[in-house]
Parts: structure tokens; sequence; C-alpha cells
């Protein structure tokens, strides 16, 4: 089915340590975004990619970066990641009829 | 001026009921305000959506209101049903630019059978 596919669903990092969330999307959207949802805090803003080889920060982009060398994929990276980074975190691609989601990775920072 | 305020933060009816969400802003440049479903372990999904030139659309049971003066909008589900429980977000934008796509902060509604 088309789509946004995330990977991991899960993770548990060890704080210090580094991982790449992996995103893919095949509806051939050029916007795509990162989202981390908290409890009461809604979907904020991390990065967003308005094609390939463009890139700009969200609301919340500190701890994270991210790439965009292809249309399909938008892979974020957690440089050393905090316990604040505790979240879950969901990739989209936006067309002009809204944001069409992935399933999400829940991300636990010991 | 880019928040979105959404209101109950939980919201609790009995089958057949009325589910009754509300948002507001800031923003007069917002022009287009979408609702997302979102299921356990799953990501928001667009319900419905409208723009500011019309004042309510129905899809099937899910109605939006929209008062422009009052910067006020809100959905509606009618005939409430336990598959409906989920967590609603109201959203607002202007533009294309992903730092003009605000959205609230959710509501979970519990559909009781």
């Amino acid at each position: 089915n088309a789509g946004v596919t995330q990977t991991p669903k899960f993770q548990v990092l060890k704080t210090g340590q580094s991982m790449t969330l992996q995103c893919a999307q095949d509806m051939n959207h050029e916007y795509m975004s990162w989202y981390r949802q908290d409890p009461g805090m809604g979907l904020r803003l991390i990065h967003y990619s308005v094609g390939a080889g463009i890139t700009d920060q969200g609301e919340v982009p500190n701890g994270y970066n991210v790439s965009r060398s292809t249309t399909e994929d938008f892979p974020l990276r957690l440089l050393s990641a905090a316990p604040s980074q505790t979240s879950v975190y969901f990739c989209a691609s936006r067309s002009d009829y809204g944001y069409t989601f992935g399933s999400g990775t829940r991300l636990t920072v010991v | 001026q880019q928040q979105v305020k959404q209101s109950p933060q939980s919201l609790i009816v009995q089958k057949g009921g009325i589910s009754i969400i509300n948002c507001a802003y800031e923003n007069t440049a917002f022009d287009y305000f979408p609702w997302y479903q979102q299921f356990p372990g799953k990501g928001p999904a667009l319900l419905i959506a409208i723009r500011p030139d019309v004042s309510e659309k129905k899809e099937g049971r899910f109605t939006i209101s929209f008062n422009k003066s009052a910067k006020q909008f809100s959905l509606h589900i009618m005939d409430s049903q336990p598959g409906d429980s989920a967590t609603y977000f109201c959203a607002a934008s202007w533009g294309r630019r992903e730092q003009n796509f605000v959205f609230g902060p959710g509501t979970r509604l519990s559909v009781l059978p």
C-alpha cells in the first residue's frame, strides 16, 4: 500500500548513544517532516524538507539532524540521545490536501 | 499567534451520543483547518478539513462547524460509536511552509458501549 514507512517501531537507547530513524514514502511528495508527540503537547515539528537536498529546522530541532538525498527517504538522526528525547516520533509527507503520517517510532532513552 | 487551542482534553460519550471538540486560533492568516484522528499505536490520519469560505462541512457522521468572526471551529461526531474512540487533533495552516502548520494538543475521546 502507498504511504509512509517508518522503522524501527520501537527502540531503547542508552544516554549518549546515537541512532537513525528511517522514513520512506512512495507518493512522490516533495514535502516531508518529522514530528515528535508527547502527552499533552500535540505534535511538534522537529525538521522538515521541501525537496531533495533542502532541509530546515522546525520548532524543536536541537539534538536532531536530517538529510534528504532522494525524494523518497528522509532519515532522522539522534546525535547523542538524552532522556528528554524519549517520545513517539512520526514522519509525514504532505500534499496540498494534508499530511500522511507513518505509524511512528516509540523511542525510550534510559 | 501560531497556537491552536483545543478543548476538552478528554471526553467520554455514550454510544449514540454527540461528541463535540472545540478549537480556537488567533492568526487570521490561517486558511486551512483539518482534523486528524489517531488510534493507539498508529499515526494521525486526515479525517475532514474545511476552508474559511464555508461555515460547515459534513462527511458522514463527522461535521466541522467554522466561525470565522470568533476564530473558532469545532468537530461534531453524530451517533458516536465505540470505534470512534481515538485522539482527535485539530490543526490550522496557511501557505505551504511547514512552520505554518500547527496542531492542537489533542482530545482523547472514549465512546462507551
